[in-house]
């Protein structure tokens, strides 16, 4: 399975502001996805990260709060804009464990508190 | 109706008990089922994928029900180290590359001395 490195681990914000999440690939992918987990509710996927092109965003995602890069094949970028406590949340990213078997593996996520 | 349901639990059982969860799904063409496991505090991680056949890994088994659309986690034996919020996870449709999956919000087990 590929390693994911996630970072930061957690962070507590003040309100306005914006957090950039960090993910590194220990391999290259193709797809990298980011998702949300909110206290005591399902993941939700936010958004498809694909390397050269523009993200895909889920119905209720949209960019201009969750801008996305994807410089490479290893390595994405989530950011969180305007921060506001409904945001408190943990971001994962994840990829595919190997072609074709629809199996996700998940970084270890980021813990994102908003004051 | 969510697309994904589970009973959140949590289910509170001592060691060496069978537990069982159940979990249903929305989408009657859904394709591919999978159970997670994700620890207090930690990214999920798949446990094992559930075939129209049922499928047994040790003590965990996994098992389908097409015309009721649900599937079942069942586990003998339980120890401590089962306690974790199971993740069922259903992708409703093939629609070439990647599939999205559908995470239902999870059963919490707790597994006591």
């Amino acid at each position: 399975s590929a390693v994911i490195s996630q970072k930061p681990s957690r962070d507590i914000c003040q309100r306005g502001t914006s957090l950039t999440i960090q993910c590194q690939v220990d391999s290259q992918v193709t797809m990298m996805f980011w998702y949300r987990q909110q206290p005591g509710q399902s993941l939700t996927l936010i958004a498809t990260a694909n390397q050269g092109s523009e993200a895909t965003y889920e119905s209720g995602f949209v960019i201009d709060k969750f801008p996305i890069s994807r410089p490479n094949l290893t390595f994405s970028t989530l950011t969180v804009s305007n921060m506001s406590p409904e945001d408190s949340s943990i971001y994962l990213c994840s990829v595919l464990d190997r072609a074709g078997a629809n199996v996700l593996t998940f970084g270890a996520g980021s813990r994102l508190t908003v004051l | 109706r969510k697309e994904v349901e589970q009973d959140p639990g949590p289910f509170n059982v001592p060691e060496g008990a069978t537990v069982a969860f159940n979990c249903t799904y929305s989408n009657s063409a859904s394709q591919s089922f999978f159970w997670y496991r994700q620890d207090c505090r930690k990214e999920p991680k798949l446990l094992m994928s559930v075939y129209s056949s049922g499928n047994e890994d040790g003590r965990f088994t996994a098992q389908l029900n097409r015309a009721s659309q649900y599937i079942s986690l069942l586990i003998r034996d339980s120890k401590l180290s089962d306690s974790a919020t199971y993740l069922c996870v259903v992708i409703p449709s093939f629609s070439g590359g990647y599939n999205k999956l559908i995470f239902g919000a999870g059963t919490r087990l707790a597994v006591h001395p």
